[in-house]
C-alpha cells in the first residue's frame, strides 16, 4: 500500500533559526496536504498542494510539491515558539483516504 | 460553530469493557474518518464512512466496531477493550475535493483512552 515517510522525526531549533520538513511518497500522489498540532492539540489543515512544482507560501511557511509529485516539503524562515508543534504531511493517490505521514516534531527555544 | 465534536474527553476502561466513541459534525460533510494517534506513530486510520450508511476498514481496524446511521454521525465502538487500545483517538470529516480527492479534514479535539 501508499506509504508516506516524512523526515526529521523531530528536530530542535534556537528562536530565529530555519526548519525544513521532507515528505516522500512511495506513489506518485493527486495531492498533498500539511497539519499542524500543537501538543495537546488536534491536527488543524494548513495548507493542500496540487500541481506538479506548485509552491505556495503562507507568511514565513512555503510549501512546496516536487516536480514528480511523490514529494513536499514544509520551510519554515525565522521560527518563531508559536510554531512549537508536530507537522505531518498527507497524502492523497486516488483511494478514498489520505495516507499520514508520522509527523515531525518541532521544539523552538526562545 | 461547532464543527466536529467527540464525546467523551477522557475516559478509563477495564481491560474487557465495551465503550463507544460519538463523534458528530454539523459541516454536511460526506466523508468521517476515525484516527488513533500513538507516541512516534502518527495518525494512523481505524474505519472511515463515505457516506451515510457506508463503512470501510481502515489501516488498524481490528478490536473496533463503527458505525454511521445519520449523516452527522459516526460512532467507533470497543466490544471488549485492551490495554494497547490505549491511546488518544480522533474523529475527522471532510467533503468531496477536486477530481474526487478528499477535501480538509476537519479534527475533532480528541478523545483520550487508557485503558487499564
Amino acid at each position: 500500500g501508499q506509504q508516506v515517510m516524512q523526515i526529521p522525526q523531530y528536530q530542535h531549533v534556537q528562536e530565529g533559526e530555519d526548519f525544513t520538513t521532507y515528505c516522500n511518497s512511495s506513489t506518485t500522489l493527486s495531492n498533498i496536504q500539511w497539519y499542524k498540532q500543537r501538543p495537546g492539540g488536534h491536527p488543524v489543515f494548513l495548507i493542500q498542494l496540487v500541481k506538479s512544482g506548485e509552491v505556495k507560501k503562507q507568511k514565513r511557511l512555503t510549501f512546496q510539491f516536487g516536480e514528480a509529485k511523490k514529494n513536499s516539503s514544509l520551510h519554515i524562515t525565522a521560527t518563531q515558539t508559536t510554531d512549537v508543534g508536530t507537522y505531518f504531511c498527507a497524502g492523497y493517490s486516488g483511494y478514498s483516504t489520505l495516507t499520514f505521514g508520522k509527523g515531525t516534531m518541532l521544539l523552538v527555544s526562545p | 460553530n461547532a464543527g466536529v465534536t467527540q464525546t467523551p474527553k477522557f475516559r478509563v476502561l477495564k481491560t474487557g469493557q465495551s465503550m463507544t466513541l460519538l463523534c458528530a459534525q454539523d459541516m454536511n460533510h460526506e466523508y468521517m474518518y476515525w484516527y488513533r494517534q500513538d507516541p512516534g506513530m502518527g495518525l494512523r486510520l481505524i474505519h472511515y464512512s463515505v457516506g451515510e450508511g457506508t463503512t470501510a476498514k481502515g489501516e488498524v481496524p481490528d478490536g473496533y466496531n463503527v458505525s454511521r446511521l445519520k449523516k452527522q454521525n459516526f460512532l467507533l465502538g470497543l466490544e471488549s477493550a485492551a490495554p494497547s487500545q490505549t491511546s488518544v483517538y480522533f474523529c475527522a470529516s471532510s467533503y468531496l475535493g477536486l477530481a474526487g480527492a478528499t477535501g480538509e479534514l476537519f479534527f475533532g479535539e480528541g478523545s483520550r483512552l487508557t485503558v487499564l
